[in-house]
């Protein structure tokens, strides 16, 4: 069945950096734009950045931009998330997802704490 | 491009009839999704393109609007529809969400 599954988080410092990756089953991944969103805790939703199915372009929120890169191979069926200079801010549930508009396709999410 | 839902919160029996609206900042024609999500879960797709059903969303929600005004609407709230909806906007980046709305069923 269609799957993603994250993992990379955990407690890191503030000023720290983690690589989330996201392994896709179950779909040819190589056809689908694939997404980060976050959640911190008892708050809303938030996009993060978008890869082209190819990889050769993406988008970023500006709350990340500059500090988060995203990235993918096709051949392993993995998305990443290079999260650098990480705040208190960035402390969140991550999560990775499949479309490129309405997403119909999501992990269960990883928690990235950051705390010194 | 600013998405506001109104209520944050309600409450509502079960049988109700219940309306979320969702308002964008400027004209995102119908690039418009809800979602439902659940305590420690991921988000599910209920409705794309402002008004389409995903596949497996029971029939009791409903979509509506273009523009700038879109509500969601349940005709008939059961218990398991307690959550927290969210509406998202795809017309353009970065993809913004509403701060949701919080569903519980008395």
């Amino acid at each position: 069945q269609v799957q993603l599954v994250e993992s990379g988080g955990g407690l890191v410092k503030p000023g720290g950096s983690v690589r989330l990756s996201c392994a896709a089953s179950g779909f040819l991944f190589s056809d689908y734009y694939m997404n980060w969103f976050r959640q911190a805790p008892g708050k809303g939703l938030e996009w993060l950045s978008m890869i082209t199915d190819n990889g050769r372009s993406v988008n970023y929120a500006d709350s990340v931009k500059g500090r988060f890169t995203i990235s993918r191979d096709n051949a392993m069926n993995f998305l990443y998330l290079q999260m650098n200079s990480l705040t208190v801010d960035d402390t969140a549930v991550y999560f990775c997802a499949r479309g490129e508009y309405s997403i119909a396709v999501w992990g269960q999410g990883t928690l990235v704490t950051v705390s010194s | 491009i600013q998405m506001t839902q109104s209520p944050s919160s309600m409450s509502a029996s079960v049988g109700d009839r219940v309306t979320i609206t969702c308002r964008a900042s400027q004209d995102i024609s119908d690039w418009l999704a809800w979602y439902q999500q659940k305590p420690g879960k991921a988000p599910n797709l209920l409705i794309y393109s402002a008004s389409s059903l995903q596949r497996g969303v029971p029939s009791r929600f409903s979509g509506s609007g273009s523009g700038t005004d879109f509500t969601l609407t349940i005709s008939s709230l059961q218990a398991e529809d307690s959550a927290t909806y969210y509406c998202q906007q795809t017309r353009n980046f970065p993809r913004t969400f509403g701060q949701g709305t919080k569903v519980e069923v008395k």
